[in-house]
């Protein structure tokens, strides 16, 4: 199974929105719900953001949002702050009975 | 609360086995619909899952790791286990042991531990 395509790097101003892509196939991303984002600072362990493609956990901002559309999830980040710049990671249950990650986008605040 | 606590070797020799296991603060026993997973992180790259296990000891594996690794679980102990074989300078990595659910995500990390494959 391949990692799930997302750009390396996503950058914004404070306050702006920014949207970080992830992109599998018809066999992950395309074929399930099963669809979440992962925050993570430097030298801690990720942190769950959305989980079944837009849902959040108790105690994450309403500035983060999930969508999908046909192969492709996306990670909105609404009213960027400086606490935000963070790598992000997606991940998606696959055909194969388990799951792959993406390969990760760095998000900086400008 | 869950907490998870990775423990094990931080060097191991090519060609050996890496054996690390994690240890569990909390609801262990839980319900059939969360599993007790293994995901790691190269330096610098991004996330790779190993594979899952759930308490009955049904387990799932990556199909690209498949061959090398094993998983296993001691409810008693409230432990779950990775066994990976013949590994490599690739194998080098952040191990996290995480707790995870039917619904594709991961709630509760451990700290995660550098495992370094070198002579």
């Amino acid at each position: 199974q391949s990692a799930l395509t997302q750009p390396a790097s996503v950058s914004g101003s404070p306050g702006q929105s920014i949207a970080i892509s992830c992109t599998g196939t018809s066999s992950d991303v395309g074929a399930y719900k099963y669809v979440s984002w992962y925050q993570q600072h430097p030298g801690k362990a990720p942190k769950l953001l959305i989980y079944e493609v837009s849902n959040r956990p108790s105690g994450v901002s309403t500035r983060f949002s999930g969508s999908r559309s046909g192969n492709t999830a996306s990670l909105t980040i609404s009213g960027l702050q400086a606490e935000d710049e963070a790598d992000y990671h997606c991940s998606s249950y696959a055909t194969s009975g388990s799951y792959v990650f993406g390969t990760g986008t760095k998000v900086t605040v400008l | 609360h869950v907490q998870l606590q990775e423990s094990g070797p931080g060097l191991v020799k090519p060609s050996q086995t890496l054996s690390l296991t994690c240890t569990v603060s909390g609801d262990f026993t839980g319900t059939t619909s969360y599993y007790w997973s293994w995901i790691r992180q190269p330096a610098g790259k991004g996330l790779e899952w190993i594979g899952h296990i759930y308490n009955s000891g049904s387990a799932n594996y990556n199909p690209s790791l498949k061959s090398r690794v094993s998983m296993s679980v001691d409810t008693s102990k409230k432990q779950f286990s990775l066994k990976m074989r013949s590994v490599t300078a690739a194998d080098t990595a952040v191990y996290y042991c995480v707790r995870g659910s039917n619904w594709g995500s991961v709630d509760y990390w451990g700290q995660g531990t550098l495992v370094t494959v070198a002579a």
